[in-house]
C-alpha cells in the first residue's frame, strides 16, 4: 500500500511569491496534518483537517492556509514568501481526528522549499 | 508551557553501547508521549510510545523511561547498532475536550553509532 505521498519534492521560490505544496494520505486515512520542520528542529504543528474541516491551527501568521477535499487530499499555501518559510514540509495522516494520541500518526518525506 | 525540550543535541556511541536521549515537559495536560525516528531525506516514523500511567515501556531494544513527577521521559538504545544513526525526536501530545491530537516535537538529537 502507498504511504503518504507528498509533491512537490523541492521547489525554490523567492521572496514574495506564492507556493502550493499537495498531499495524498494514505487510502482511508480522513485526517491531514501539516508540519514545518526547520533544518535542525523538530517539525512544528500548522494545520490539521478532518473529514474537510479544519480542526486545528498552530501559531502560524495568515499567509497560511490549507484545505482538503473530498478524495481527503490536502494542499497548503504559503503567501507572500519570506526566507524563513524555508523549510521541509511535513504532511501526515492518520484515521482519526487524533490520530497523533494512537500511534497512528504517518508521515510523508516532504516537499523541502527553499526560499531566495 | 507547550514546550518539550530535548539532550542532547547530538551524541555519538560505539556500536553495541547504550544511546540515552532525555526530554523535558512542563505541561501537565500531555498524556501521549511518542519517540520518532528520521533518517535523512524521510519523514519523521513513529518508534515507540508511552502513556503516562506506565514508568516503563520496552519494544526490543527501544526502552522508554517514565517519570511523571519530574515530567521527564528518556529513550533509551540498547546495543546500538550502526543502522541506528539518525535523528530522534520525542513529542507530546493531549487528548483533552476538542484537541485534535498535535505533536509538540523536541528538537532533536542526531546519533551517530560508530562501527
Amino acid at each position: 500500500d502507498a504511504g503518504v505521498t507528498q509533491s512537490p519534492t523541492h521547489l525554490i521560490k523567492t521572496r514574495g511569491q506564492q507556493v502550493t505544496l499537495r498531499c495524498s494520505p494514505i487510502s482511508g486515512h480522513k485526517s491531514v496534518s501539516w508540519y514545518q520542520q526547520v533544518l535542525g528542529q523538530g517539525p512544528q504543528f500548522i494545520f490539521q483537517y478532518y473529514e474537510k474541516e479544519e480542526r486545528g491551527r498552530g501559531n502560524f501568521p495568515d499567509r497560511f492556509s490549507a484545505r482538503q477535499f473530498p478524495n481527503y487530499s490536502s494542499e497548503l499555501n504559503v503567501n507572500a514568501l519570506l526566507l524563513g518559510d524555508s523549510a521541509l514540509y511535513l504532511c501526515a495522516s492518520s484515521s482519526r481526528l487524533a490520530g497523533a494520541n494512537t500511534g497512528e500518526l504517518f508521515f510523508g518525506e516532504g516537499s523541502r522549499l527553499t526560499v531566495l | 508551557q507547550q514546550q518539550v525540550k530535548q539532550s542532547p543535541q547530538s551524541l555519538i556511541v560505539q556500536k553495541g553501547g547504550i544511546s540515552i536521549i532525555n526530554c523535558a515537559y512542563e505541561n501537565t495536560a500531555f498524556d501521549y508521549f511518542p519517540w520518532y525516528q528520521q533518517f535523512p531525506g524521510k519523514g519523521p516514523a513513529l518508534l515507540i510510545a508511552i502513556r503516562p500511567d506506565v514508568s516503563e515501556k520496552k519494544e526490543g531494544r527501544f526502552t522508554i523511561s517514565f517519570n511523571k513527577s519530574a515530567k521527564q521521559f528518556s529513550l533509551h538504545i540498547m546495543d546500538s547498532q550502526p543502522g541506528d544513526s539518525a535523528t530522534y525526536f520525542c513529542a507530546a501530545s493531549s487528548h483533552g475536550s476538542g484537541n485534535t491530537g498535535k505533536l509538540i516535537f523536541g528538537q532533536g538529537t542526531t546519533l551517530q553509532v560508530k562501527p
